[in-house]
């Protein structure tokens, strides 16, 4: 079955470490993105790729680090540098709006919850 | 970079009745996109409805319409006969024709009550 997969599930980081997230999609889509879900705030941007090896940042890329080397693959790295990382954190996949002829629908990962500890 | 509002961060309705969200944008685009998505209680999101801005035409899905004004830049998500799998977090998007940069709104929590 084709989708979006992240993992893993649930993440604990110590306080100065760096963690990656990962997600993989084989919907064959250019797109892919990087949300951050807080209580009350929605989904703020983080990153997004429209295709290999490109990337810019969203609203909140600051702490934040992610690479485009294959199609398939988005991963995210949280850094040291992110304040308050504890959060939950959605990544997404689209065509490309070149391709998409109408309005593109994003797929979804079922989500990372990450927490300092 | 883009704005999306959804100023009632709750809501609630009775089953069978109909519920209006309000989504409100902010931009100096011409041709977007706009979509609503649903995330129940698992957390997965889902497509609700989408609407392209050049279209006149508001769209529909089953119990699912929007209310598109363009020149008012909102974008009302209308659920009819609600039943109680319609309970969740309720996001408006926005994305520009030519990019595929997606902003969301902060979210309409919505309880639909037996």
């Amino acid at each position: 079955d084709g989708g979006i997969t992240q993992s893993p599930k649930y993440l604990f980081r110590k306080e100065g470490q760096n963690v990656t997230l990962s997600c993989e999609q084989n919907l064959n889509h250019d797109a892919m993105y990087w949300y951050r879900q807080d209580p009350g705030q929605g989904l703020r941007l983080i990153y997004y790729s429209q295709i290999v090896n490109d990337f810019q940042k969203g609203d909140i890329a600051e702490g934040y680090s992610v690479s485009r080397e294959k199609k398939e693959s988005f991963p995210l790295t949280v850094t040291s540098a992110q304040k308050n990382p504890t959060a939950f954190y959605l990544c997404a996949s689209s065509i490309s709006w070149l391709g998409a002829g109408g309005a593109p629908e994003a797929f979804f990962g079922q989500g990372t919850r990450l927490t300092v500890v | 970079a883009q704005t999306v509002t959804q100023s009632q961060p709750e809501m609630s309705v009775q089953e069978a009745e109909t519920v209006t969200l309000s989504c409100t944008y902010d931009t100096s685009e011409n041709n977007y996109y706009l979509f609503w998505y649903k995330q129940p209680p698992s957390r997965q999101m889902i497509l609700v409805i989408r609407q392209e801005a050049y279209k006149q035409q508001n769209a529909t899905e089953n119990r699912f319409s929007v209310n598109f004004q363009k020149a008012a830049k909102s974008f009302s998500l209308k659920i009819s006969d609600s039943q109680l799998g319609d309970t969740a977090m309720y996001f408006c998007a926005f994305m520009k024709h030519n990019n595929n940069d997606m902003r969301f709104g902060a979210g309409t929590r919505l309880t639909v009550k037996p």
